[in-house]
Order: C-alpha cells, then sequence, then structure tokens
C-alpha cells in the first residue's frame, strides 16, 4: 500500500546531541510537511517543501532544519535539541497538482524525547 | 489573527450520536478539513467541505456554515473505537492548514 513512513517510531537522544529524523512516502506526492505536535495541541507546521522548493514557518527555530534530497525522502535534523523540543514529530504529504485542497497523509510519527 | 475554537473535551455514550463544533476566523478560506487522531498516532483525514452544507459520510457527517465560520462534525452510532481527538483545520488565503487544539471524544459503554 502506498503510504508515509516515518523513522524511528521513538526517538531518545541526550540535551544538545544532533539527532535526524527521517520520513519517506511511496504515494508521489509532490508537497511534503514536518509538524511538531505537543500533547493536547494543534500541530505546528514547521515547514514544508513544494517540490524542491523549501517554506520556512516564521516562526520555526533556527534549530530545525530539513533537507529533502528527492521526491520520496525527507529530513528532519534538530542541530541542538532542548528539553522543550521533546515532542511528537509528524510527517505529512499532499498532492497539490490534483488541487490545492487535497488531504494532507500523515506517517505515524517519532515520538522524541529528550534526556 | 487566525483561529480556530473547538472544545477540549466531550463525553458521549455508546450508541449515541455526538455533534463537536468547530468556529474558525482565518485570512481568507479554502475550505475546512477533520482529522481523526487516536491517542499516540497521527491524524487520518475524515471530510474536507468548501461549500456550505452537509456532506455525509457512513456514520460520519460534516457541516459546514461559511457566513457563520462554523463547521461541525456529528458522528452517529458511537463506538467505543470512535473515542480519539478530532482535530478541525481551516485552509486559509495561502492554502495553509490552520489547526485547532483537538476535541477528545470519551465514549462510555
Amino acid at each position: 500500500d502506498a503510504m508515509v513512513i516515518q523513522n524511528p517510531r521513538y526517538q531518545v537522544t541526550q540535551f544538545g546531541k544532533p539527532v535526524t529524523l527521517s520520513c519517506s512516502q511511496t504515494l508521489n506526492h509532490n508537497v511534503m510537511y514536518w509538524y511538531q505536535q505537543k500533547s493536547s495541541q494543534a500541530p505546528k507546521l514547521l515547514f514544508h517543501y513544494y517540490d524542491k522548493d523549501f517554506n520556512n514557518e516564521a516562526d520555526t527555530p533556527d534549530n530545525f532544519q530539513s533537507r529533502r534530497p528527492n521526491t520520496s525522502f525527507c529530513f528532519l535534523d534538530i542541530r541542538s535539541p532542548g528539553l522543550g523540543d521533546a515532542a511528537m514529530y509528524l510527517c505529512a504529504t499532499s498532492n497539490s497538482t490534483d488541487g490545492y485542497n487535497q488531504p494532507q497523509h500523515f506517517g505515524d510519527g517519532t515520538r522524541l524525547s529528550i534526556l | 489573527g487566525q483561529n480556530i475554537d473547538q472544545p477540549t473535551e466531550m463525553t458521549a455514550t455508546e450508541g449515541a450520536i455526538v455533534q463537536i463544533n468547530c468556529t474558525y476566523q482565518t485570512s481568507g478560506f479554502n475550505g475546512l478539513f477533520w482529522y481523526q487522531q487516536h491517542a499516540g498516532e497521527a491524524p487520518t483525514f475524515l471530510s474536507y467541505n468548501v461549500l456550505d452544507g452537509l456532506e455525509e459520510k457512513g456514520r460520519f457527517s460534516s457541516f459546514l456554515s461559511r457566513s457563520k465560520g462554523y463547521s461541525y462534525l456529528l458522528l452517529k452510532e458511537l463506538q467505543m473505537k470512535d473515542s480519539a481527538s478530532y482535530l478541525c483545520a481551516s485552509v486559509d488565503s495561502n492554502y495553509q492548514l490552520i489547526w485547532g487544539a483537538g476535541t477528545k471524544l470519551i465514549i462510555k459503554p
């Protein structure tokens, strides 16, 4: 089945130690998103790629970076994780070629813990 | 500013009907999504409304009134597996999703 896959499902890292979260998709969607979601809060958009064009949200900390080497893969790099970065990180895709209001398809998320 | 309001938590009984309301204020409007999110899992798409009226999909229906900035999600014949958070998200003029914090629905036997 076509899907959005996030690895790992759970990630533990140390305070200040860089960490990379990965996302891959077999849907061939041209838009990919990274969200941060804390408990009982709305997902917060960090950035998104429209094809290769990178769009950073104004309030996304510089500590967060992203790479999209090809259509299928997207990475979230947290350069120096702080305790406040502990959250669920959600990757999503959508296909804007069918219109701009297509639903986003989410991966299962990576739950990041900071020691 | 942009704002989505929905109740924090609701409780309903198995087999009953529940209506979850959402009001939105966004810069421009290009439709509204409802997503279901079980605890510790990713959101899954339920419905999309861009025109006024009711869209029915099995046990779930979604309603939109653009003039009132209001939507609701109606769940019928509630099952225990419907216990989840339900997130409302409005599409703004830049086609970005503005998310609500979600309504946690608790189903009791």
